[in-house]
């Protein structure tokens, strides 16, 4: 079975910086999605950032880019010039090509951004 | 896109008792799925909800407890069964298309709390 970790449970910014939140998975598979999820406090998911295993390019959106290393199984997240409205839990997942569209979470990492 | 509407938003439910929690989408979905977010934890999946039949449950969770039923492809229910303050979580109702672009979509969720 596939597992996901975020080993940073809370992390903190100074709006405007650059912040990198860290990801690393198990899997088996050659072919999978990765992805980044916010949670702010109203609870609402919401897609940040998506990753196709088979392509090289990192994915980016906006302030938002990743860093995919698949031989080391390991998806950061790298927010640039952070803002106050990027405050959240911030959530990395795992999902298979195919098959269950389920998703595996990892445990998550707060964002705080201060002022 | 999709948009997804969970009714109760939230509620305050007593020891013993059932409720259950509605999830509906603007447009057809292949995939529906039933998450459970323990205060301060990451999501896991309870189970997948299956048009026309049983839904396929994950370890840990069983059918008797967590009864998900989902007549079409817009809309599913998730009941949580005789409920104990274990049972306090949110529960969020998450949706697939048939295309295969990766991407689940969330609903706001429904934040359960049994006294």
């Amino acid at each position: 079975a596939q597992t996901v970790t975020q080993s940073q449970p809370e992390m903190s910014v100074q709006e405007a910086e650059t912040v990198t939140l860290s990801c690393t998975y198990d899997t088996s598979e050659s072919d999978y999605y990765l992805f980044w999820y916010k949670q702010p406090p109203s609870r609402q998911m919401i897609l940040v950032i998506r990753q196709e295993a088979y392509k090289q390019q990192n994915a980016t959106e906006n302030r938002f880019s990743v860093n995919f290393q698949k031989a080391a199984k390991s998806f950061s997240l790298k927010i640039s010039d952070s803002q106050l409205g990027d405050a959240a839990m911030y959530f990395c997942a795992y999902r298979s090509v195919g098959g269950a569209q389920k998703l595996v979470f990892g445990q998550g990492t707060r964002l705080t951004i201060n002022p | 896109s999709a948009v997804i509407s969970q009714k109760p938003s939230r509620d305050i439910c007593q020891r013993g008792t059932s409720l259950t929690i509605q999830c509906q989408v603007d447009s057809q979905v292949t995939m529906m799925f039933w998450y459970r977010q323990q205060p301060g934890q990451s999501l896991t999946l309870i189970a997948t909800a299956n048009q026309g039949s049983e839904a396929t449950y994950e370890s840990g969770f069983v059918i008797d407890k967590f009864p998900i039923s989902r007549p079409n492809l817009t809309f599913s229910t998730l009941t949580v069964s005789n409920m104990s303050p274990e049972d306090s979580s949110i529960y969020l109702c998450s949706v697939g298309h048939g295309i295969d672009t990766g991407e689940l979509f969330f609903g706001e969720g429904s934040r359960l709390t049994v006294l």
